[in-house]
């Protein structure tokens, strides 16, 4: 069964304190790879896309890298803007939908 | 700008009063689809639209309906609402093409069914 596992559910940082958030994936034929911030209330915001291992993406103070079955987000010298939650999301070669399958993501807080 | 929007953002009713939430794009996107979110639960699937006429059910269809009678809207219909459909809904749309594959969401529509 395709499944996407965040980790870890919840993380609290200090103000400059780097770290990273886990995404691991099971899917039959992956199509791409997701990243989304969610502000509470607000709709799931794009930040990268990712297609094969190997891959890396930055903006800003993010780094998005994927392997064969997982991908980081890399959170450099964090901001307390940079709270929200971080929400993965995979597309497998299935059909026409195409369907995304999501994690339930990484709620980031960053104090200053 | 390129947006998708939902109407109403808020909405309080009661069980069994038919709704309808809007959702439009303006980014010419064949695809459409609609989310709910609930806590513990994520993102799931409840209708896609992969052009004009032609629709199909996602993961969690039951209760609810969808039209796409122009390219650009995705109306969402709840046709005899109940208490466990309250969530926060979300449209969404994308391209056609690996490289507009990215799905953008509208700001969510948050229903409270009494």
């Amino acid at each position: 069964e395709d499944q996407v596992t965040q980790s870890p559910e919840a993380l609290r940082l200090q103000e400059g304190e780097s770290s990273s958030l886990n995404c691991s994936y099971t899917v039959s034929g992956l199509r791409g790879l997701f990243w989304y911030r969610q502000d509470p209330g607000k709709g799931p915001e794009f930040l990268f896309t990712l297609y094969s291992a190997g891959e890396e993406k930055e903006k800003e103070r993010l780094k998005a890298t994927l392997t064969k079955k997982e991908s980081f987000l890399h959170i450099t010298a964090p901001k307390p803007e940079d709270s929200a939650t971080y929400l993965c999301a995979v597309q497998a070669y299935a059909g026409n939908n195409r369907k995304l399958i999501w994690g339930l993501g990484t709620s980031l807080a960053v104090n200053p | 700008e390129a947006q998708v929007t939902q109407n109403p953002r808020y909405l309080i009713t009661v069980t069994g009063k038919k709704l309808t939430v809007t959702c439009s794009q303006n980014m010419n996107h064949e695809y459409m689809s609609w989310y709910r979110q609930d806590p513990g639960l994520g993102l799931r699937q409840i209708y896609y639209s992969m052009n004009v006429e032609v629709t199909d059910k996602g993961d969690v269809p039951e209760g609810y309906k969808v039209s796409r009678k122009e390219k650009r809207n995705f109306p969402l219909i709840l046709e005899s609402p109940s208490p466990n459909q309250t969530s926060l809904y979300f449209c969404a749309s994308r391209g056609s093409g690996r490289s507009q594959e990215t799905q953008y969401f509208g700001p969510g529509t948050r229903l409270l069914v009494l």
